[in-house]
């Protein structure tokens, strides 16, 4: 099973202010990285699928990057604004179907 | 409108009781899974199908049965031999391996 670590657990920001979080994973046997926001009583809702070294993936003021040779992913939010407030969930996928989710990180962000 | 739906929304089950949890997409998608949530843990993957008639166990497969029958459809059941079934399942589709997952609204089981 691919070991997925998401940090922080958890964190409160003022609306304004940029975050990021980090997604870590066992560099070997690695295929692809993906990221999904999970809003209370929603579905979870994919954000990016990377899958290079040195990707770097933009929607909107969310972007992400990914480096494969030491086990990291990126995720930054710029400007965070009050709708920015959910869980966001990294899993990796040490084959091409079966993905393995970290915790996720709660993201709150105060008005 | 095209999307996965799960039913029902609450389930409860009794003590020994099989219960079964329904999975619908209308995307077209080749691939299905399930998987569970429970709290301070991260979605951890119970079955998953690749194409019709055809499924792998996932990471936690023990006490719980599939069927892919028909492309649109990947039902869920808990068998009286999962010991702590209650959790929070979420089903989800994808074209195929290694691209985005398309996930339902979910299913919250609870024991009676």
């Amino acid at each position: 099973i691919l070991n997925v670590e998401q940090s922080p657990q958890s964190l409160h920001v003022q609306e304004g202010d940029s975050t990021n979080f980090t997604c870590s994973f066992p560099s070997s046997n690695f295929y692809a990285l993906h990221w999904y926001r999970w809003e209370t009583a929603k579905s979870p809702e994919a954000l990016f699928v990377m899958t290079l070294n040195g990707d770097e993936k933009k929607k909107g003021r969310i972007s992400a990057t990914l480096n494969t040779k030491e086990g990291y992913s990126y995720l930054y939010i710029k400007g965070s604004q009050p709708e920015d407030s959910a869980t966001y969930l990294c899993a990796g996928g040490g084959s091409n179907y079966k993905l393995t989710f970290g915790k996720g990180t709660l993201l709150t962000v105060n008005p | 409108d095209g999307g996965i739906t799960q039913s029902p929304k609450y389930l409860f089950r009794k003590e020994g009781q099989n219960v079964t949890l329904s999975c619908e997409q209308n995307l077209n998608h080749d691939a299905m899974y399930w998987y569970r949530q429970d709290p301070g843990q991260g979605l951890r993957l119970i079955y998953y199908s690749q194409i019709v008639n055809d499924f792998q166990k996932g990471d936690i497969a023990e006490g719980y049965s599939v069927s892919r029958e028909k492309k649109e459809s990947f039902p869920l059941t808990v068998t009286s031999a999962q010991k702590n079934p209650t959790a929070f399942y979420l089903c989800a589709s994808s074209d195929s391996g290694g691209q985005t997952q398309y996930f339902g609204p979910g299913t919250r089981l609870l024991v009676l």
